[in-house]
């Protein structure tokens, strides 16, 4: 069965700074590309970025490009997400899902909520 | 960038009537469109790939349609479970983008 566990999510305060944590199992995960999917509240979905399976390959949506790092250590079926210059507009539910295709695993998600 | 058009916002159907939900692509999108639900408190399910490819699991009413700019979900025969919020997204082009999604709600 696979499994995603979102981590990191917490508090932060404009300009800060966190790192979100997807610990995978339940499949090969170095052979999978794998995307970060965020929901602010009330509001849809918005596809963050991704990378892939050897994490040589990555792509940013525009709202998070030069603040956001997608990244992953294939040794312990992680994938991270490194953000920094955090703005209120980035408060939101962040989701890791399986594959930057389509998507047909997704973890339960981590809030990140930026405010002073 | 690849914006994602859905209609109607909210739809208000009857259990047992069919619904019919559309998408709208900037530009061609292939037949890289797939279609996700999601219910309140949950992660997003995907239904449908490859416009009409059904996911594993997923039951004969739900149906995908079209091709290019113009894509079409369908569920033949709305049992409880299916009202919930239901998104496109393209697969063709980076950023993959996600249409700001159709409210399935109980008439």
């Amino acid at each position: 069965e696979v499994r995603l566990l979102e981590s990191g999510g917490n508090l932060v305060q404009p300009g800060g700074s966190l790192r979100l944590s997807c610990a995978a199992s339940g499949f090969t995960f170095s052979s999978y590309a794998m995307s970060w999917v965020r929901q602010a509240p009330g509001k849809g979905l918005e596809w963050v970025s991704g990378i892939s399976g050897n994490g040589v390959g990555t792509q940013y949506a525009d709202s998070v490009k030069g603040r956001f790092t997608i990244s992953r250590d294939n040794s312990k079926n992680t994938l991270y997400l490194q953000m920094n210059s955090l703005r209120a507009e980035d408060t939101a539910v962040y989701y890791c899902a399986k594959d930057w295709w389509v998507s047909d695993n997704w973890g339960q998600g981590t809030l990140v909520t930026v405010s002073s | 960038e690849m914006v994602m058009t859905q209609s109607p916002v909210t739809l208000s159907v009857s259990p047992g009537e069919r619904a019919t939900l559309s998408c709208r692509a900037s530009q061609s999108v292939s037949s890289n469109l797939a279609w996700y639900q999601q219910k309140p408190g949950q992660a997003p399910r995907l239904l449908i790939y490859g416009t009409s490819t059904r996911a594993t699991g997923i039951p004969a009413r739900f149906s995908g349609s079209g091709s290019g700019t113009e894509f079409t979900l369908t569920i033949s025969s709305l049992q409880s479970e299916d009202f919930a919020v239901y998104y496109c997204q393209q697969y063709n082009n980076w950023p993959r983008t996600f249409g700001q999604g159709t409210k399935l709600e109980i008439k």
